[in-house]
């Protein structure tokens, strides 16, 4: 089967840098996302890896180890408004559908 | 910014009553799709298309319907809605070329069966 892992809950403070984990074993890999998700908001798009490395966008970065099957992504100068949840989720083939961890809520504090 | 609809937004209804969820998207997009995800949890792929004409079974597809008539339109149908069907519902789309062929999400639908 496929399964997606990541930790339910983050504890950071604000200015700080937090690291989400996710891990992945999946019977195809065609590349990997990061959507945030706001309480009782939809999804929104924030990087992907297809290839090992790392991307860097602004605040945030991602990581990717295709042999390890192993990605994080990496948030800088934390804001409160960055309390969200944190997707990650695998595309399996080229047909373009996903398979979503169950996120991780990362929870800011003063 | 995306342009994808959902309506309604929230929804409350009695058991055994027909449903349909609405999406529109106005991108232009060939890929659609229909999650469900309650609180806490991964989202769940229910139906998916690729477009017009054209729609495929997700992982919780047995007890709901969708249609692809238009390239903007991609409604679902729960034709007896129960309790366990309460749960909030996403509409997603991509473009058929682009990198990295990245979803769009709907505001969703949070629906209630009593």
């Amino acid at each position: 089967g496929q399964n997606i892992d990541q930790p339910t809950e983050m504890t950071a403070t604000e200015g700080a840098i937090v690291q989400i984990n996710c891990t992945y074993q999946t019977s195809g890999f065609n590349g990997l996302f990061w959507y945030q998700q706001h309480a009782g908001e939809a999804p929104t798009f924030l990087s992907y890896n297809v290839l090992d490395g790392l991307e860097e966008k602004g605040r945030f970065s991602s990581f990717l180890s295709r042999s390890k099957g192993y990605s994080y992504l990496l948030l800088k100068e934390l804001q409160m408004k960055d309390s969200a949840s944190y997707l990650c989720a695998v595309q399996m083939d080229s047909n373009y559908q996903l398979i979503w961890g169950a996120g991780t809520k990362l929870i800011i504090k003063p | 910014e995306a342009d994808i609809y959902q309506t309604p937004r929230y929804l409350v209804i009695g058991t055994g009553k027909k449903i349909t969820l609405e999406c529109s998207q106005t991108m232009g997009h060939d890929k659609m799709y229909w999650y469900q995800q309650d609180p806490g949890m991964e989202l769940h792929l229910i139906h998916y298309s690729y477009g017009v004409n054209s729609t495929e079974k997700g992982d919780l597809s047995s007890e709901s319907t969708v249609s692809r008539i238009r390239t903007e339109h991609f409604p679902l149908t729960l034709e007896s809605a129960r309790p366990s069907h309460t749960s909030q519902y996403l509409c997603a789309s991509s473009p058929r070329t682009g990198n990295p062929y990245e979803q769009y999400f709907g505001p969703g639908t949070r629906l209630t069966v009593t």
